[in-house]
């Protein structure tokens, strides 16, 4: 079984400046790990997913985020926010064991300040 | 990748009524799921929908509330029976092609 922990159900930043949003997972086999973003009265899209291979994976609008097996975690970031970065991201896991089955961290709304 | 369609993008219900909603994909997906976001919340699956077969609920919801039908591998529709204001939600359909989920924009469902 996997689970997924968001720290910071809310973050504000400043345009320009750093975007780091945490996620911490438990999983019992390799896990494979998503970023999703859902904009206001949209559906979710994916920024970026880790499944095999390199550990640092690099999504849409200038996200990445860093698989670290040690420290179960998969933090993502962006190095300069802009406005149109407000928004609701979810982590997300699944495994080998349930697959398909997606298991969703409780999300943190990024507000972005000028 | 997938593209997925919802409709309805909305509704507003009266107690006691169904609601069903339609999920289209724009190419054939191995799995499809039905996932409920309630006001301020993350997303908690309904059920798996099985091609040709009946539907593999999660915990907590169970087919007489949630009928589910999936007849080919692209199309998939979710009922909402019997609404109280409890359903209002966001309503959303996930289409599984490969190792990654695409969702629909969803159907955000209001119950007066």
């Amino acid at each position: 079984a996997q689970s997924v922990t968001q720290l910071g159900s809310h973050v504000s930043v400043s345009e320009g400046a750093l975007v780091l949003l945490r996620c911490n997972y438990s999983s019992s086999v390799p896990p494979y790990l998503f970023w999703y973003v859902q904009y206001p009265n949209q559906g979710l899209q994916l920024l970026l997913k880790y499944t095999t291979g390199a550990t640092l994976v690099k999504g849409i609008n200038g996200f990445e985020a860093e698989f670290k097996k040690s420290e179960t975690s998969f933090h993502l970031t962006k190095p300069s926010a802009h406005m149109s970065d407000a928004a609701e991201y979810f982590c997300a896991v699944s495994g080998a064991d349930s697959w398909g089955k997606f298991q969703f961290g409780a999300g943190t709304q990024v507000v972005v300040t000028p | 990748s997938a593209v997925i369609s919802q409709k309805p993008s909305r509704d507003i219900c009266q107690r006691g009524t169904s609601l069903t909603i339609q999920c289209q994909v724009d190419s054939q997906v191995t799995m499809m799921f039905w996932y409920r976001q309630q006001p301020g919340q993350s997303l908690t699956l309904i059920a798996t929908a099985n091609q040709g077969s009946e539907a593999t609920y999660e915990s907590g919801f169970v087919i007489d509330k949630f009928p589910i039908s999936r007849p080919n591998l692209t199309f998939s529709t979710l009922t909402v029976s019997n609404m109280s204001p409890e359903d209002s939600s966001i309503y959303l359909c996930s289409g599984l092609p490969g190792d990654t989920q695409y969702f629909g924009p969803g159907t955000r469902l209001t119950v007066l």
